[in-house]
């Protein structure tokens, strides 16, 4: 298995413009999250899939940030307009549940994608 | 929000010497996990252990945990330069939406000096 795959690796854009992350998950797997990573905070949760239904966006920061899941091997984030503050590394990661309240398997992370807005 | 936090927040050490990390956290969990970050890399998943569970070892690695204290520790013996990584505690458990997810700590940067 390929793993977690993300891309781009890297991503410059200018203050105002549209961004979007993607990211395939393990097959098999069937939860899916994103987490943003920065120095000052450190790796926070934005948005928890199961079964392609976001389960909890509650660590969403605001209305730019958008995430989809269309189908089980495809998931989009995209922030609209993006801004400086939200240049960090963000990672997508992906696990199989058996069961509500059981343990996330095979947790498998993707290399994550550099976002630097200027 | 942070459910785990470890410490210390950084470890400098000598190879050959054992690395000790500490994650304390707040709430019940269903289990606690512990992964590592190598510089501009993603997080690989190192060891799990369930809330039911005292210890547990994989190679050079140990790991506790005490429910009552709401703490664990992961011991790294004879370290290598290799070890030199950012090492991350994880909690599953149940979110404020209810759903159980992983949430990580801050982390602990290792450096093992050759």
């Amino acid at each position: 298995d390929a793993g977690v795959i993300q891309s781009p690796r890297h991503e410059v854009t200018e203050m105002g413009q549209e961004v979007t992350l993607r990211c395939k998950p393990i097959s098999g797997h069937n939860s899916l999250f994103w987490y943003r990573q920065t120095m000052m905070r450190g790796l926070e949760l934005l948005i928890y899939f199961n079964n392609n239904v976001p389960i909890d966006d509650s660590g969403m920061p605001e209305d730019r940030f958008s995430a989809k899941m269309p189908n089980a091997s495809f998931s989009t984030l995209k922030i609209q307009p993006s801004e400086p503050r939200d240049s960090a590394v963000y990672f997508c990661a992906s696990s199989f549940l058996a069961r509500t309240g059981g343990d996330h398997y095979g947790y498998t992370f993707g290399s994550g994608t550099r976002l630097t807005v200027v | 929000s942070q459910q785990g936090e470890e410490d210390p927040q950084a470890l400098s050490i000598q190879e050959g010497e054992n690395a000790t990390m500490n994650c304390s956290y707040k709430t019940s969990i269903n289990n606690l996990q512990w992964y590592r970050q190598n510089s501009g890399r993603g997080l690989v998943h190192l060891i799990l252990i369930r809330s039911n569970e005292r210890e547990k070892h994989s190679g050079r690695l140990r790991v506790t945990l005490d429910t009552s204290k709401k703490s664990s520790s992961l011991l790294i013996t004879a370290s290598r330069a290799a070890d030199t990584a950012s090492y991350f505690c994880a909690t599953d458990a149940k979110s404020g939406a209810g759903s159980y997810q992983l949430t990580f700590g801050k982390g602990t940067k290792l450096s093992v000096i050759p």
